[in-house]
Parts: C-alpha cells; structure tokens; sequence
C-alpha cells in the first residue's frame, strides 16, 4: 500500500514569511495524483492545491505552491507571505489514478502556527 | 465543487447509545465516502457508501457497528452504534469529484464525544 509520510508534525512561521511543509511518498506507479488539504480549527477539510504526476510543472495557486520531485517522491508546499488564516493542520495525500475505487492516503499531518 | 452539509456538527453521548450523522450533497454523486479522524489523527477510510447497496468496508470497519445508508446520490448517513468512548472521534463525509474522481471534498465534520 501507499504510504504518506510527514516528517514536520508542527512548524511556524512568522507572518508574511514563507515556510515550505515536507511531503514525502511511497509509490510503485507512475500515475497518481498529490493533494495538500488544510484543515483549520472549524474541522473543515480544505483542497489547497492539486499535482498530477505526470505533470513537470509545478502547481501553484496564489501564494501556495508545490515543489514536487518524483523521482525522490516528494511534495513539498511553500506558502509565500503567510497570513493569520493558514494557521491550520496540513494534510498531505496521494490518490492513485489507477485505482477507480477510493484510495486516499493521507499523510499524519503537519499543525503550522503563524505568529503575528 | 459540491456543497456538502453534514449534521449534526457535534454531539455528546452516552455509552451503549448510537448517533446517526447525516450527509447531504448539492449535486448527484457517484462516489461518497466515510472517513474517522481520531484526536491529533490522520484520517482514516471507514467505508465507501454505495448507492442502492451495501457499503463497502475497509478493514477494521464492520457494518453492525458502522451502518451506511446511500438512498440516493444526493444522501448518505453514517451510524455509530453502542458507542463507547473509543469512538470518540470527528467523523467526516466527502466526494470524489473531477474527471477521475480524482478530487475529495468534505463535509464540515462530526465531533463526537462519547462519555
């Protein structure tokens, strides 16, 4: 099975700074897709942003961006300028493009602080 | 992406009783799942809520202690039953969407005490 490994169980960040949280994930395909989800204080399960694998590009949406590396299966999100409301747990998660059943594996989770 | 309301959005219970939490979709969707997130947890896949059968568990999970109902797919509940306070957990609804399904969106959670 597909792990998903986060090795940052807390981080913070000073505000308008920018802090990247570490993904990292073991594989034998080669078609899959990577998530980060925030999941603020309100429980809710947030999609930040989305990687498919074969794409080299890196995804970007405003200030959250990946740095994704396949070959050394990791999937890092940078947040640029850091703002009080990215106070939340990041998850990190692999869906696998093959599989038409639900497989998320989410990663434990990395609890950020944005200090003011 | 689909709205998704969950309810109730958090309980108190007592052992031996069982709670049903509700999810409702804005849209039809195919794929609807069940997931736990025990305290300072990951989540964890209960079960895949199917409509107009039974639900498919994952390992762990078994239907006398979990029920799934998916009447449509617009609706699905979740019920734990003769809780204890293991079960102690938020419990979140959610659906596969895009192309592949290959996007999951969830309902705001369930947190449930059990004492």
């Amino acid at each position: 099975a597909q792990t998903v490994t986060q090795s940052q169980p807390e981080m913070s960040v000073q505000e308008a700074e920018t802090v990247t949280l570490s993904c990292t994930y073991d594989t034998s395909e080669s078609d899959y897709y990577l998530f980060w989800y925030k999941q603020p204080p309100s429980r809710q399960m947030i999609l930040v942003i989305r990687q498919e694998a074969y794409k080299q590009q890196n995804a970007t949406e405003n200030r959250f961006s990946v740095n994704f590396q396949k070959a050394a299966k990791s999937f890092s999100l940078k947040i640029s300028d850091s703002q009080l409301g990215d106070a939340a747990m990041y998850f990190c998660a692999y869906r696998s493009l093959l599989n038409t059943g639900n497989q998320f594996y989410f990663g434990t989770g990395t609890s950020l602080t944005v200090i003011p | 992406s689909a709205v998704i309301s969950q309810k109730p959005s958090r309980d108190i219970c007592q052992r031996g009783t069982s709670l049903t939490i509700q999810c409702q979709v804005d849209s039809q969707v195919t794929m609807m799942f069940w997931y736990r997130q025990q305290p300072g947890q990951s989540l964890t896949l209960i079960a895949t809520a199917n409509q107009g059968s039974e639900a498919t568990y994952e390992s762990g999970f078994v239907i006398d202690k979990f029920p799934i109902s998916r009447p449509n797919l617009t609706f699905s509940t979740l019920t734990v039953s003769n809780m204890s306070p293991e079960d102690s957990s938020i419990y979140l609804c959610s659906v596969a969407q895009g192309p592949a399904n290959e996007k999951l969106f969830f309902g705001s959670g369930t947190q449930l005490s059990v004492l």
